[in-house]
């Protein structure tokens, strides 16, 4: 059972450079999610989906995008990518349905030089 | 948007005692408020949750109060032990699929032996 799998587990990044993040899961729950993990400041929602075909943007949603294609995949693309981009992204996702609980991949660290 | 504010941002406590961590909620529509813990380099998991029509909910040594009105919800542990040390975070959100689920800016709590 892998749940939701994120990659790359850990990356480093010249300012500029596009960067995608991955994130599959297995679960055929409905609604999926990023956030950034920052310290200090929690864990900040940048876009979400509630169903596959749509998206919507979160607290911080400037300089990245997302898309849902299918139920399993929520990519995070960063165009180009900026030093304060640096953080631990974590991919989520919930049935959407009966219950709000959030499930999280392992994270995603992000070092922008 | 939802804005949800907690305190403490760390919580010191004697092994045994009692913890208590405070969040507020501005969005007088969210109805769903879970708790997250997140142990040193692991993803957030739930650890307890309460909807809007429960006013507290309790799990062995975990329970969470939630005050509508004042638009204020409380996480308790009594009889803290050392492995109840980690980041705690609050979240609220709308509706009963965890659609944009926001958090708070989470409590490191440390539980002294």
């Amino acid at each position: 059972i892998a749940g939701i799998t994120q990659a790359p587990t850990s990356q480093i990044l010249a300012a500029g450079r596009r960067m995608t993040l991955r994130c599959t899961q297995d679960m055929r729950h409905n609604a999926m999610y990023w956030y950034r993990q920052d310290l200090g400041l929690g864990l900040r929602l940048i876009h979400y989906s509630n169903t596959a075909g749509t998206t919507g943007k979160g607290e911080v949603p400037d300089g990245y995008s997302v898309s849902r294609a299918n139920t399993d995949d929520f990519p995070l693309t960063l165009a180009s990518a900026v030093p304060s981009q640096t953080s631990v992204y974590f991919c989520a996702s919930s049935d959407g349905l009966y219950t709000g609980e959030l499930f999280f991949g392992e994270g995603s660290r992000l070092t922008v030089l | 948007g939802e804005n949800v504010e907690q305190h403490p941002s760390t919580l010191s406590v004697q092994e045994g005692d009692s913890a208590v961590i405070k969040c507020t909620y501005s969005d007088s529509a969210s109805n769903y408020f879970p708790w997250y813990k997140q142990e040193l380099g692991k993803r957030p998991q739930l650890i307890i949750d309460i909807r809007s029509n429960v006013g507290e909910k309790k799990d062995q040594r975990i329970a969470v109060t939630l005050n509508k009105t004042a638009k204020h919800f409380s996480l308790h542990i009594t009889e803290t032990q050392p492995e109840d040390s980690a980041v705690y975070f609050c979240a609220a959100s709308i509706g009963t699929g965890g659609f944009k689920t926001i958090f708070g800016a989470g409590t490191r709590l440390f539980v002294k032996a």
